[in-house]
């Protein structure tokens, strides 16, 4: 049973572009959840997706967007990429409403 | 919101030693877990803990939902138990609120 799966692993971009980042959940969940991870600090939530909504949100700016497949994938779209935005960004997936598993991450860094 | 605080931010012990590490929240919660984060980023689920004690090997858990704290319980440490430990709540919302953190160094 593959677990949560992210990608790509590692990432550069420049400031103002946009970047899409990639995720497969654990098989049997249906609920996908977006985390900011900045150097030395806990993981932030950023929103979390479930029968293809976003079904709730953290303080992030609207830059932050997201979408969700029929077969309960996720991506994370970020635009206008600022120099702050550079982070881990780890996934989760749990069934609704319980025990969450996260991805490997993707670090991301913006030059 | 909920606040969530660990402690002690810092540890360093030997080998073989034990350690108890904290987590108070503010208020009160229906899901609360424990991860190990590894030197690479990844979140490694421990303890799913919503209420009550589990045991896991060396690791334990105690949540005390009506006291708003939990505790995990590290025995004999090993140098591959070093990392940092965060404890993660939910509150009848679908997020989880993660502590700072308990940065973790065991010495061979």
């Amino acid at each position: 049973d593959a677990g949560v799966t992210q990608s790509p692993t590692h990432l550069i971009k420049t400031r103002g572009q946009q970047v899409t980042l990639r995720c497969s959940p654990k098989s049997g969940h249906d609920t996908v959840s977006w985390y900011q991870q900045a150097l030395g600090q806990g993981p932030q939530f950023i929103f979390q997706y479930y029968e293809e909504e976003e079904r709730q949100r953290g303080n992030f700016p609207d830059r932050f967007s997201g979408h969700q497949f029929p077969n309960y994938s996720s991506e994370l779209n970020v635009n206008a990429l600022l120099l702050g935005d550079s982070a881990l960004y780890l996934c989760a997936s749990s069934p609704l409403g319980y025990e969450q598993y996260f991805g490997p991450g993707t670090r991301l860094t913006v030059t | 919101g909920i606040q969530v605080e660990q402690s002690p931010p810092d540890l360093i012990l030997q080998e073989g030693a034990n350690s108890t590490l904290r987590c108070n929240f503010s208020d009160s919660v229906n899901n609360l877990q424990w991860f190990h984060q590894n030197p690479w980023g990844q979140l490694i689920n421990l303890f799913y803990i919503p209420s009550g004690t589990k045991q896991n090997g060396r690791l334990s858990a105690t949540t005390v939902a009506t006291e708003r704290y939990s505790l995990l319980y590290i025995s004999s440490s090993q140098t591959t138990d070093s990392g940092v430990y965060f404890c993660a709540v939910g509150a009848g919302t679908y997020k989880y609120i993660f502590g700072t953190g308990t940065r973790l160094k065991v010495l061979a």
